[in-house]
């Protein structure tokens, strides 16, 4: 089976700082990996994904993420972040291939203070 | 890209009623996914409905308490039945189109149970 863990429930960041959420996985498979995005009263929304290739990932909204295997990591990074970035950051797994489950991890709240 | 419109978006229901949620894709999709997010929570896989076929649950969901309908490639159902305040949470209904395909989210049901 797989499992996410996101290491940080919050992290506060001053606007225009870069940010890094961090996000470990398990599995005894090879895996698909995710950020998803919810802002406040708002449903899920897409950042980015791996499926294979370059471990180097650009998603919407100037963030990237970098797939480690060797780690099992995949963690989302911004360069510079806005106010408006504020929100619930959600790393996920799936097995590789098909129309396999997506396992979340338990989230991690970005706050961004001016 | 798909979307989902769930019904209802929000309902208050009493202590041992049954509730039943809609779910709307505006294309055939393979895949669709219940999923529950308690308050501050991360999002937990109820189960995967299938078409044509009983919904496969997860550990700690069973078919009696959470009973699942997806009758052809565009819509199911999930009922959550004899409702106790435990059961306060937003559900949300997902699909996948296609192999390797993000998962899209509906906007959710807020339930409270009194």
């Amino acid at each position: 089976a797989q499992s996410v863990t996101q290491l940080d429930s919050q992290v506060p960041v001053f606007e225009e700082a870069p940010v890094e959420l961090r996000c470990n996985y398990s599995s005894s498979v090879s895996v698909y990996l995710f950020w998803y995005v919810q802002y406040p009263n708002q449903g899920l929304q897409l950042l980015l994904k791996y499926l294979s290739g370059s471990t180097l990932v650009k998603g919407i909204n100037g963030f990237e993420a970098e797939f480690n295997k060797s780690q099992t990591s995949f963690h989302l990074r911004k360069p510079s972040v806005h106010i408006s970035d504020t929100a619930e950051y959600f790393c996920a797994v799936s097995k590789s291939g098909g129309y396999n489950k997506l396992i979340f991890g338990a989230g991690t709240r970005l706050a961004v203070h001016p | 890209s798909a979307v989902i419109s769930q019904k209802p978006s929000r309902d208050i229901c009493q202590r041992g009623t049954s509730l039943t949620i809609q779910c709307q894709v505006d294309s055939q999709v393979t895949m669709m996914f219940w999923y529950r997010q308690q308050p501050g929570q991360s999002l937990t896989l109820i189960a995967t409905a299938n078409q044509g076929s009983e919904a496969t649950y997860e550990s700690g969901f069973v078919i009696d308490k959470f009973p699942i309908s997806r009758p052809n490639l565009t819509f199911s159902t999930l009922t959550v039945s004899n409702m106790s305040p435990e059961d306060s949470s937003i559900y949300l209904c997902s699909a996948r189109q296609g192999p390797n395909e993000k998962l899209f989210f509906g906007s959710g049901t807020q339930l409270s149970v009194l």
